[in-house]
């Protein structure tokens, strides 16, 4: 079964500061990754999906990498802004196009 | 804009009762999901669809049931309602024609609390 898990469930930032957000997964076998905004009792907002066969995604101030052999994430947040705060999950494709969730890394931008 | 909407977006309901959750879509895409979030368990997986005459049980499809109307919409029934189904639930869709991409969108959630 695949487990998707991010660390640190909640975290502080002062604006300006860069966010770093991880997700691990424990099954390599995933077809792509994605990150995903909420914001509270909000939908979900893609933000980047990253290809099985891809390094990294860029939009704007956020870069997320992959490393698919050693189950890992990283989704960059440049410059964060009070904006940037929300919960951003991850998400990995695997099996029958099945999604497995993270429990999101809950953001609060400090102005 | 293409999107995927869902009613209603808050019910609150009694124990017993048959409720029927609604998605649509405007983006064209053939492939639609229900999920369930709980606080502290992310979200879930209950019952996806690839197509109309297509409906495959997701990891938690015990106590709902879904109909596939028509490739647009795509309904989730709780045919007796208990509490522990109190949860925020969410409709997504994505396109075939991707491949393996395969992007999930997902619609705005409906609260659902079952007393």
């Amino acid at each position: 079964k695949q487990e998707v898990t991010q660390i640190p469930a909640a975290l502080s930032v002062p604006e300006g500061e860069n966010l770093v957000l991880n997700c691990s997964f424990t099954d390599s076998a995933i077809y792509n990754l994605q990150w995903f905004r909420q914001d509270p009792g909000k939908g979900l907002t893609s933000l980047l999906l990253i290809q099985s066969s891809q390094r990294e995604q860029t939009s704007g101030r956020l870069n997320a990498s992959l490393d698919k052999s050693s189950g890992r994430s990283t989704l960059y947040i440049a410059a964060s802004q009070p904006g940037d705060s929300a919960t951003y999950l991850c998400a990995v494709l695997y099996g029958n196009n099945r999604l497995a969730f993270g429990k999101g890394n809950q953001v609060v931008v400090i102005p | 804009d293409a999107d995927v909407t869902q009613t209603p977006r808050n019910r609150i309901t009694k124990t017993g009762k048959r409720i029927m959750l609604e998605c649509s879509q405007t983006k064209g895409h053939d492939r639609m999901y229900w999920y369930r979030q709980d606080p502290g368990l992310g979200l879930r997986l209950i019952y996806y669809s690839f197509d109309v005459k297509d409906i495959n049980k997701g990891e938690i499809s015990d106590g709902y049931s879904v109909s596939r109307q028509a490739q647009a919409k795509f309904s989730l029934s709780l045919e007796s309602a208990i509490p522990n189904q109190t949860a925020l639930y969410f409709c997504a869709t994505s396109d075939r024609r991707q491949g393996r991409r395969n992007e999930q969108f997902f619609g705005p959630g409906t609260r659902l609390t079952v007393l």
